[in-house]
């Protein structure tokens, strides 16, 4: 079956860690995002990428880092210089020419991280 | 600035009954509007798109309109079951690359 898969689903870490968060599709996508969920808030965008080693910045990327060196994986790090890291980090995908043609995001289960 | 509501939180219906959620913007110009549904703990998923110069979109029992002049998406689900419960989230696409999520609307269907 085609699909993202996000993990792990539930993450804890210490203030003042780095975290990585995996995300991997199967679906031959292009592209690529990550978004951040938070309650009474829609989901905003913290990177996304169209190709292979290429990535722009969302709307809030401000302490987090993302790669692209493989077609299938987009790992996000949520560095110690986010401020506010606890949420749900939702990853997705969708075919060439990305939101912006309409394509619809596909996306993953996502990883609730809770940082104390 | 730029803004996406939808209309309520949460939305109470009895089974059976058509469900109505909204979306409304301000300071978009989207050249398509999207609907996911969404259930605790995972992923939204992709119902239905509609384009600007679209009016109406129906898929099964569900029906999405689209009025670029009121600035308003309408989502309609007819004969609501128990397990249409769920958040509803609407996203317009504008701008390169970037799909603006509203809040979303938690529906609860009661049997």
């Amino acid at each position: 079956d085609g699909g993202i898969t996000q993990s792990p689903k539930y993450l804890f870490r210490k203030e003042g860690q780095n975290v990585t968060l995996s995300c991997e599709q199967n679906l031959n996508h292009d592209a690529m995002y990550w978004y951040r969920q938070d309650p009474g808030q829609g989901l905003r965008l913290i990177y996304y990428s169209q190709i292979v080693n290429d990535f722009q910045k969302g709307d809030i990327a401000e302490g987090y880092s993302v790669s692209r060196e493989k077609k299938e994986s987009f790992p996000l790090t949520v560095t110690s210089a986010q401020k506010n890291p606890t949420a749900f980090y939702l990853c997705a995908s969708s075919f060439t020419g990305g939101a912006d043609s309409g394509s619809p995001l596909h996306f993953g289960n996502g990883t609730r991280l809770t940082v104390t | 600035s730029q803004k996406i509501e939808q209309n309520s939180e949460a939305l109470n219906i009895q089974e059976g009954k058509t469900a109505t959620l909204t979306c409304n913007y301000t300071n978009y110009s989207p050249a398509y509007l999207q609907w996911y549904r969404q259930d605790p703990g995972r992923g939204p998923v992709f119902l239905l798109l509609i384009r600007e110069n679209e009016k109406e979109k129906r898929k099964e029992r569900l029906k999405v309109t689209f009025d670029t002049t009121l600035k308003q998406s309408l989502f309609h689900i007819t004969a609501s079951q128990p397990a249409d419960s769920a958040t509803y989230l609407c996203a317009l696409v504008s701008g390169a690359n970037n799909l603006f999520f509203g809040t979303g609307t938690r529906l609860t269907v009661i049997p």
